[in-house]
């Protein structure tokens, strides 16, 4: 069974603070996809990124960041210099890398992040 | 390139109802996927579609969901005889190819049971 935890329910920082969003997650897979997804007070998701578990190069978009450490199954979303128009409810998916498990995303519960002008 | 659209947006039902609702993905995925999601919690799976053949419906909420991609482009999700707890948005995602691949959602038809 893959299972996603999302520890933090909501965060709030102020403008310009640098927020961290975790992710860790559980797969009998060796093989596995990670996702972050964005969904803001319009309801749509919105593809951030995805990871392969072969590649644990970090990667930097902008202000955003994403830490992937297989040692600690951690997928963790970093936004630098936070704005207003990054709040929103943000979602840390697994994917298996084959058979049955290679299509359906399992999604955490969500972090919702507030960002204070 | 439009993307994923959903109708209707929001729909208000009496129990015991039937309701149908429409995905149409974006051009050319082959891939279509329905998630069901509550409020305060990320989305659940529950089935998919690779061009016009359902290749998983196992995880469909019960005998009352069904779900349909007749020639391969849009899809519809019905659900008979609803009930309360069927109260969600109901969101609609596709991709391009196969395997692990990203998905794109649509903005969710959010369904009342009244």
């Amino acid at each position: 069974a893959q299972k996603v935890t999302q520890a933090q329910t909501e965060i709030s920082v102020v403008e310009k603070e640098d927020v961290t969003l975790d992710c860790v997650y559980e797969t009998r897979d060796t093989t596995y996809y990670l996702f972050w997804y964005k969904q803001p007070p319009s309801g749509e998701l919105v593809f951030l990124i995805r990871r392969n578990s072969f590649d644990e190069q970090n990667e930097i978009s902008g202000r955003y960041s994403w830490n992937f450490q297989k040692s600690t199954s951690s997928f963790n979303f970093t936004i630098t210099a936070s704005q207003v128009v990054d709040s929103a409810v943000y979602f840390c998916a697994l994917m298996g890398g084959s058979g049955a498990g290679s299509y359906q995303l399992t999604f955490g519960k969500g972090t919702k992040l507030s960002v204070i002008p | 390139d439009t993307g994923v659209s959903q109708d209707p947006r929001h729909k208000i039902t009496k129990r015991g109802q039937n309701v149908t609702f429409r995905c149409d993905p974006i051009s050319e995925h082959n891939r279509l996927y329905w998630y069901r999601q509550t409020l305060g919690q990320g989305p659940e799976f529950l089935t998919y579609f690779q061009n016009e053949a359902q290749l998983e419906k196992s995880r469909l909420l019960s005998d009352r969901f069904s779900a349909e991609r007749p020639k391969g482009s849009f899809s519809t999700l019905e659900i008979q005889r609803t009930e309360q707890g069927d109260s969600a948005m109901y969101l609609c995602a596709s991709s391009l190819g196969i395997g692990p691949l990203e998905q794109y959602f649509g903005p969710g038809t959010r369904l009342t049971v009244t």
